[in-house]
């Protein structure tokens, strides 16, 4: 199956910096998608991104298809910004989406 | 418009034992995938159902089963549970089957196997 890879495992920031978080993945895609999870587990989703560049506040997505790679930006970190942050993708014809390991994001005050 | 809901949020069982867990998709959906997230990891895909039926399993054993309402809600059962299976339990629905239908999730059930 696909495999999905995540990158940095682990950030740390100062309140205020900008950051990347990368997504590798395998094989061609019709679904990805950028998730946080809070500290009390619940996963919220950020962008539904299989192509493209979206934007949303402070965070934005970009997803390259053609090259298998998905990168989330966070511009003037808060710390209410802190968690795992988890990219998750699905192939055609296949039910299941695949999830990375996740990047844990810690934004210091 | 109500989101995923599942129930119980917190459960402690005992080896050997059984659970259920329950999940009532977000409205307007009809699709429900199950998910299982250990401490530390990453979720890991269980099933998804479709009409009733299962319609796609992850690499779980049969001791995981599941069932769907037609109402669209759905249970997990896990039968004789091993210290292993404590987890975070998520449940996600989505539109319709298959791609371009993004997963909304639920605040999950955490399971605890003593």
């Amino acid at each position: 199956g696909i495999q999905v890879e995540q990158s940095p495992p682990d950030l740390i920031l100062q309140e205020g910096a900008n950051s990347t978080l990368r997504c590798n993945f395998s094989d061609s895609v019709n679904n990805l998608q950028w998730f946080h999870q809070n500290p009390w587990g619940q996963l919220i989703n950020l962008f539904y991104i299989p192509s493209g560049t979206k934007q949303n506040g402070r965070l934005s997505a970009t997803t390259v298809a053609t090259e298998r790679y998905s990168l989330l930006y966070i511009s003037s970190s808060q710390t209410t910004d802190s968690g795992v942050y988890f990219c998750a993708a699905q192939t055609p014809n296949n039910n299941d989406m695949r999830f990375g390991a996740g990047t844990r994001l810690t934004v210091k005050p | 418009d109500a989101g995923v809901t599942q129930s119980p949020t917190h459960l402690i069982k005992t080896r050997g034992q059984q659970v259920t867990l329950r999940c009532s998709p977000k409205s307007g959906h009809d699709t429900v995938s199950w998910y299982q997230q250990a401490l530390g990891q990453g979720p890991q895909f269980i099933f998804q159902y479709y009409e009733e039926e299962e319609r796609q399993r992850g690499n779980f054993p049969d001791r995981f089963s599941g069932h769907q309402f037609p109402n669209y809600s759905s249970e997990l059962n896990v039968n004789a549970l091993l210290l292993g299976d404590s987890a975070l339990y998520l449940c996600a629905s989505s539109l319709e089957i298959g791609p371009n239908s993004p997963l909304h999730f639920g605040n999950g059930t955490r399971l605890t196997v003593t």
